[in-house]
């Protein structure tokens, strides 16, 4: 059962437009939420995070927005650059619990120059 | 400071044999976690390990284990391999909320 879901594998976006990536979840105990992004053959790096007692939260051209009634968050990139191309993943905490993670799929963005 | 460190970088390995994997966290980080990535299943959660205790365990068989020294480095060890072990295991060590990971071990099962 696949707790934390990003529906879209692969999202191509040209440069300087908006990257939306989109995360849905499953578990009402989730309260903690992070993004990471991962490049080819290193491991995954810490991106933005958001507690479920906000609903948006910004850093620099990264923002994270969380939808609690519909169980979404979603991670807006702008503007999008070529070097954000890389696979990024959601994640999930439950209160208390945040070493156990659960990590979505995955959705491997391509920032066409 | 240095980052979270994992070796080999790269195994190959035949069924049924055992094989045990490092990490170093990062220099004061208690906590380390495993995952498993494979291209379907996305990164799944191993195990976690606090103050040499594991504190929360992922839906594993018991093939896989693991363990966690005083000094905070740990090891994941799988035994019996079977083709479907072969993945990126990824070990991640974190202060607080944010885990921090290392560049993972890839495991090649044939």
């Amino acid at each position: 059962d696949q707790q934390v879901k990003q529906n879209s594998p692969s999202l191509s976006v040209q440069e300087g437009r908006i990257s939306i990536l989109n995360c849905d979840y499953t578990n009402s105990m989730f309260d903690y939420f992070l993004w990471y992004k991962k490049y080819p053959a290193e491991g995954p790096t810490f991106l933005i995070s958001i507690s479920s007692i906000k609903d948006k939260n910004e850093d620099g051209r990264f923002t994270v927005f969380l939808n609690k009634s519909a169980k979404h968050l979603s991670l807006h990139i702008v503007p999008s650059q070529p070097g954000d191309s890389a696979v990024y993943f959601c994640a999930a905490s439950e209160a208390g619990g945040y070493q156990k993670v659960t990590f979505g799929t995955g959705t491997k963005l391509q920032v066409i120059p | 400071k240095a980052g979270v460190t994992q070796t080999p970088r790269y195994l190959i390995k035949t069924r049924g044999q055992q094989v045990t994997l490092s990490c170093s966290p990062i220099s004061g980080h208690r906590s380390v976690s495993w995952y498993q990535q494979t291209p379907g299943q996305g990164l799944q959660f191993l195990f976690e390990y606090f103050s040499e205790t594991q504190r929360n365990k992922g839906n594993f068989p018991g093939r896989f284990s693991g363990r966690q020294f005083s000094n905070s480095r740990s090891e994941m060890n799988v035994s019996t391999l079977e083709l479907g072990d072969s993945a990126l295991y990824l070990c991640a060590s974190s202060l607080l909320d944010t885990q921090y990971f290392g560049p993972g071990t890839r495991l090649t099962v044939l």
